[in-house]
């Protein structure tokens, strides 16, 4: 075990819904990452949080959006629900910016209907 | 074409074979790289991780690293029915934070 956990497991929306997801990272972790994973294919960065603070985007829309928190657990917001939105959420924990070991949780798998 | 090219299998092997998984990559300022495995519906988990080009052991598990060629590889020793998994190589650059860029992943079968 990580010691980084996730909620929910799993999720079911409907196109157009906006989604909250979470992310406790493991203790004495400040940064979080958020990727995407579609079926069959590898995890694709979203984005990047280091002590509360946006630090690096992948190639996603402004409608995904993030917060870290002073305990630095983490949400990740989607507004306007796609079909293509539905894949396994990851939220990563790693110690201080420019290490390179991410820890993962077990991942939410969401459903746009 | 992607930034990391993995070969996504499935491959299946019998008990106790050795294993060789690969990936090439274009980006040349990757200096970071890693293995990951993720048994199914689960988050993947950390195997190997080297920095810039060479050789690591770990146990079954050798990962090889050359930036010459761009082309990293991990070999399982004598695997086991319990190393069936996906296991995905993934990259970063200095300086990038920790932004991973993955291949798609090797579906492995080891056969009892």
């Amino acid at each position: 075990e990580t010691g980084v956990t996730q909620s929910p497991t799993h999720l079911i929306k409907t196109r157009g819904q906006q989604v909250t997801l979470r992310c406790s990272s493991q203790s004495g972790h400040n940064t979080v990452s958020w990727y995407q994973q579609a079926l069959g294919q590898g995890p694709q960065f979203i984005f990047q949080y280091y002590r509360e603070e946006e630090n690096g985007r992948g190639n996603f829309p402004p409608r995904f959006s993030g917060l870290q928190f002073p305990n630095y657990s983490s949400e990740l917001n989607v507004n306007a629900l796609e079909l293509d939105d539905s894949a396994l959420y990851l939220c990563a924990s790693s110690g201080d910016r420019g290490r390179e070991t991410q820890y993962f949780g077990p991942g939410t798998r969401l459903l746009v209907l | 074409q992607k930034e990391v090219e993995q070969d996504p299998g499935p491959l299946s092997v019998p008990e106790g074979a050795i294993v060789s998984l690969n990936c090439t990559y274009s980006n040349s300022a990757f200096q970071y790289f890693m293995w990951y495995r993720q048994y199914s519906r689960k988050g993947p988990e950390l195997l190997m991780y080297t920095y810039s080009s060479g050789n690591k052991e770990d146990g079954r598990f050798t990962a090889q690293v050359d930036k010459s060629s761009k082309y990293i590889s991990l070999f399982i020793r004598d695997s086991q029915p319990s190393d069936s998994a996906t296991y995905l190589c993934a990259m970063s650059e200095v300086g990038s934070g920790d932004k991973l860029t993955f291949g798609t992943g090797t579906r492995l079968a080891v056969r009892p």
